[in-house]
């Protein structure tokens, strides 16, 4: 069966100090993998998209790893912001075509000062 | 135009009462998306469309769930007899081609009284 399944379920953070998430999936074939953060009362937008031969990729001050081998990624964040209190989810697509996206549920991250 | 965008962004109905939620999608897109995603919830997929037509229905929750998507871009979704169940936020996404990057709208969250 084709899942994704994130930890924590919930993180609270001091403001300046770093986390990393996670995400573990069975999904296969496996074409992509992309995190999205989700502001409260807002739509998710696109962190980062790794393909099956990157491991790192970095945005800002976030820092996503994939291990296709064993099918886990990691996303890290680095000198947390208030303004990173969100919720993070990664989805695993796949196949390129279609509608082959699986979602997880998601980390809460609250950083607070 | 800049992003997807749906409408209302908010909408409060009283049980029983159709509704019609709209989505427009970034210009060109050709998939789109519909997603329902509960207070403290991952995302639940509902229908998506390829063009105007629409290849996977499965994750409609019963039959007063249909959407319609007319000259490959703007989608409605049609809600009828709402239930309180119902209540949850409405997200559209859009992608080109199908299957890579989807792009979110900011969510329409209904309110069945």
């Amino acid at each position: 069966k084709n899942q994704v399944e994130q930890s924590p379920q919930s993180l609270i953070i001091l403001e300046g100090k770093n986390c990393t998430l996670q995400c573990n999936y069975t999904v296969s074939p496996f074409s992509n993998l992309r995190w999205y953060k989700q502001d409260t009362g807002r739509g998710p937008v696109s962190l980062t998209i790794m393909t099956f031969s990157e491991n790192t990729k970095s945005n800002g001050r976030y820092t996503a790893t994939l291990d296709a081998d064993t099918k886990q990624s990691s996303l890290h964040i680095t000198a947390s912001q208030l303004s990173d209190s969100a919720s993070y989810i990664c989805v695993v697509s796949g196949q390129n075509t279609g509608n082959q996206f699986y979602f997880g549920t998601g980390t809460s991250l609250t950083v607070i000062p | 135009g800049a992003g997807v965008s749906q409408s209302p962004s908010n909408k409060v109905t009283e049980k029983g009462k159709d509704v019609e939620l709209r989505c427009d999608p970034i210009s060109g897109h050709t998939a789109l998306y519909w997603y329902r995603q509960s207070l403290g919830q991952g995302l639940e997929f509902l229908i998506y469309f390829q063009g105007n037509s629409a290849p996977d229905k499965s994750g409609l929750p019963s039959d007063r769930f249909s959407a319609e998507r007319t000259g490959g871009s703007v989608s409605t979704l049609t809600i009828q007899r709402t239930q309180q169940e119902d209540s949850a936020v409405y997200l559209c996404a859009s992608s080109s081609p199908p299957g890579y990057e989807q792009f979110f709208g900011p969510g329409t969250r209904l309110t069945v009284l």
